[in-house]
């Protein structure tokens, strides 16, 4: 399978609790933040995005936090359930420039 | 829909050769990236084209070139490779100017 991944930060969760991952970003221009999750071997899915004038973003199961005072992201995934067990990375777009800049990453095991 | 195809899937070169990635989206999105993923190093972004019929660095452009071939199709190409390419690439599309960025399945690349 995939070698992606062998040194990110791990984060450990027991299945059914809640999981809380964290990114900081860098330009503080960037208009959309957005969450992706990459399973082993496949390229990474969009999970949630939010728009830069927003603080907080709910879809099914998961939350996004957006603070811009500290250039801080977070991913709240409810009731976590083995399916969850991925790397998940941050990524911020600027529209001055159309990039997407990914962050390093963190893995997230879920035990049972 | 297909989404975002991309070829080969796999490839092993030697030092000193050249090859093409191929990539083509059919979800008539303006723009297009390729990033390169390393392990523990999350997704670096080599090129990207914003709209049809222009071209940017991203992060890593050096060893690499690109074209824009038309709105479905973006190719990456190494002159002359080296061990340091080895890595996996993702191609992605996105609509400009909103979160979400649509990847492909990735192409594993090995450089002896």
């Amino acid at each position: 399978g995939e070698s992606v991944g062998l040194h990110l930060p791990t984060l450990s969760v027991q299945e059914g609790d809640n999981s809380i991952i964290n990114c900081a970003y860098s330009n503080s221009a960037s208009d959309y933040f957005i969450w992706y999750k990459q399973e082993s071997g496949k390229g990474p899915q969009f999970i949630i995005d939010i728009r830069s004038n927003m603080d907080k973003r709910q879809g099914q199961r998961v939350t996004v936090l957006l603070n811009k005072t500290v250039k801080h992201l977070s991913l709240q995934i409810a009731a976590t359930q083995p399916g969850d067990s991925a790397v998940y990375f941050c990524a911020e777009f600027y529209s001055g420039t159309y990039k997407y800049i990914f962050g390093t990453g963190t893995r997230l095991k879920v035990l049972a | 829909n297909a989404g975002v195809t991309q070829t080969p899937k796999f490839q092993v070169l030697k030092t000193g050769q050249s090859m093409t990635l191929q990539c083509a989206q059919d979800m008539n999105h303006n723009s297009m990236y390729w990033y390169r993923q390393d392990p523990g190093m999350g997704l670096r972004l080599i090129y990207y084209s914003a709209s049809e019929g222009t071209t940017d660095k991203g992060e890593v452009p050096n060893g690499y070139n690109v074209s824009r071939l038309n709105k479905r199709e973006f190719s990456l190409r190494l002159e002359s490779a080296a061990p340091s390419q080895t890595s996996v690439y993702f191609c992605a599309s996105s609509e400009g100017g909103t979160g979400e960025l649509f990847f492909g399945e990735g192409s594993r690349l090995t450089v002896l």
